[in-house]
């Protein structure tokens, strides 16, 4: 069964300083990858996504994230944080195939707190 | 362009009763999906909607139904609501091609159940 893991519940990092958020993935094809981001009491945005191609793309916001097949990882990652980068970030995996249109799989998210 | 607008923002909701929440894909789309968040259960896939059909579906009971329009809006109902219900219902809209869903999100319904 397709299961998306975010090992980090919860990340505390220092403004200015780097980030890189974890995501894990269990599907047998190649999948379709993405991330989004939450803030309080709002909806989902998307941050970025991965179809195929190069292994490393960029997203809104300052954001990029990197497919590794060999790790079944799909990281986030942003070289100096904003205080209103502070939300909850979830991965998602999006499976192929005529009988799983329109579902997305979901990590449990990843609370960011920035410290000033 | 109008992103996805769900309607209302925010329901309080009785025991037993039953609640319908709207949902108005961006422009173009023509598939609609929708997801509960909760605490304890994250984000959860409910259904999809293509072209007024449902064409796939979460795992939840059948007191969940869904519906869509020509227009490509679309509606969720709950019947005999109970507490656990409570979350946060999330709509989203994607252009479609066959398994691709890159999906816009809209604010989401807030529903309530005392």
């Amino acid at each position: 069964a397709q299961s998306v893991t975010q090992p980090d519940i919860h990340i505390t990092v220092s403004e200015g300083a780097s980030l890189e958020l974890r995501c894990n993935y269990s599907y047998g094809a190649t999948p379709y990858l993405f991330w989004y981001v939450q803030s309080p009491g709002q909806g989902l945005q998307l941050l970025l996504k991965y179809f195929s191609g190069d292994t490393l793309v960029q997203g809104i916001k300052g954001f990029e994230a990197e497919f590794k097949r060999s790790q079944s990882s799909f990281n986030l990652r942003k070289p100096s944080v904003h205080w209103s980068d502070a939300a909850e970030y979830f991965c998602a995996v999006g499976a192929s195939g005529s009988s799983n249109t329109g579902k997305l799989i979901f990590g449990q998210g990843t609370t960011l707190q920035v410290k000033p | 362009k109008a992103g996805v607008t769900q309607t209302p923002r925010y329901l309080i909701k009785t025991r037993g009763q039953q609640v319908t929440l709207s949902c108005s894909p961006i422009s173009g789309h023509r598939s609609v999906s929708w997801y509960q968040q909760t605490p304890g259960q994250g984000l959860q896939f409910l259904f999809e909607y293509f072209s007024e059909t449902q064409r796939n579906k979460g795992n939840f009971p059948g007191r969940f139904s869904g519906r869509q329009f020509s227009n490509s809006r679309s509606e969720m109902n709950v019947s005999t609501l109970e507490l656990g219900d409570s979350a946060l219902y999330l709509c989203a809209s994607s252009r479609t091609a066959e398994g691709l869903t890159e999906a816009f999100f809209g604010q989401g319904t807030r529903l309530t159940v005392v």
